[in-house]
């Protein structure tokens, strides 16, 4: 079974520019997180979906941040436009509806903002 | 609210000595206990969880984690640690039926040869 596939693996941009991540799920898992981990911290929830619907997103910098998930599957978090601050790992989980808890991650895409 | 205390940033162990890493969680409620292992460059991965029942858990390469719930800990053991151990581990607490999962700082474990 495929696991939770983020793309790219490393971004390096400029401050003040857009910058897009992708984020497909383990197949069946309604629930998805967008989590964002700097540098010697853990992870700090942006938004999570169930489903389509955005059920929190009371952590995500709206001025800046926006999410969607179309028809339930993918997800893409955008950045525009991005600030030094943004510089992070931006981490994709995924989880059924009625599990246990456990949270299956992706790889992480690396954002660098200069 | 839930969170999740991991005193220990980093944990310098040689290889085939024991090892502790703490995480002391807060929360008024009951919860579930988790966690995760970050290897460089991967993602985060389920080391073990307690969820209810024996308070002792086991991960299927030698990691323990003992739930006490009137210390309000869940520290991490392994009697003998690998070179391959080495990574960056993170505690993390939910309250059942809810979705969100709180992580702590984490704890960089390095094993020296």
């Amino acid at each position: 079974e495929a696991g939770v596939v983020q793309s790219p693996r490393y971004k390096i941009i400029e401050k003040k520019q857009p910058v897009a991540f992708w984020c497909n799920p383990i197949s069946g898992h309604n629930t998805l997180y967008w989590y964002r981990q700097n540098l010697g911290q853990g992870p700090e929830l942006l938004i999570r979906y169930e489903n389509e619907e955005a059920v929190d997103d009371s952590q995500l910098p709206k001025d800046r941040f926006s999410a969607e998930r179309l028809k339930g599957v993918d997800s893409t978090l955008k950045i525009q436009p991005a600030e030094l601050g943004d510089s992070a790992v931006y981490l994709c989980a995924s989880s059924p509806l009625w599990g246990t808890g456990e949270l299956f991650f992706g790889e992480g895409s690396r954002l660098t903002v200069l | 609210a839930q969170s999740v205390t991991q005193l220990d940033s980093q944990v310098p162990v040689f290889e085939e000595a024991p090892v502790e890493l703490r995480c002391n969680y807060s929360s008024s409620v009951s919860v579930y206990l988790f966690w995760y292992v970050q290897y460089p460059n991967q993602g985060l991965q389920l080391l073990l969880k307690y969820l209810s029942g024996s308070t002792l858990v086991e991960s299927i390469n030698g990691f323990e984690a003992e739930f006490n719930k009137s210390q309000t800990s869940f520290h991490l053991r392994k009697p003998s640690v690998h070179i391959s151990d080495t990574a960056e581990y993170f505690c993390a607490v939910k309250r059942p039926g809810a979705n969100n999962l709180f992580f702590g700082t984490g704890t960089r474990l390095t094993v020296i040869p």
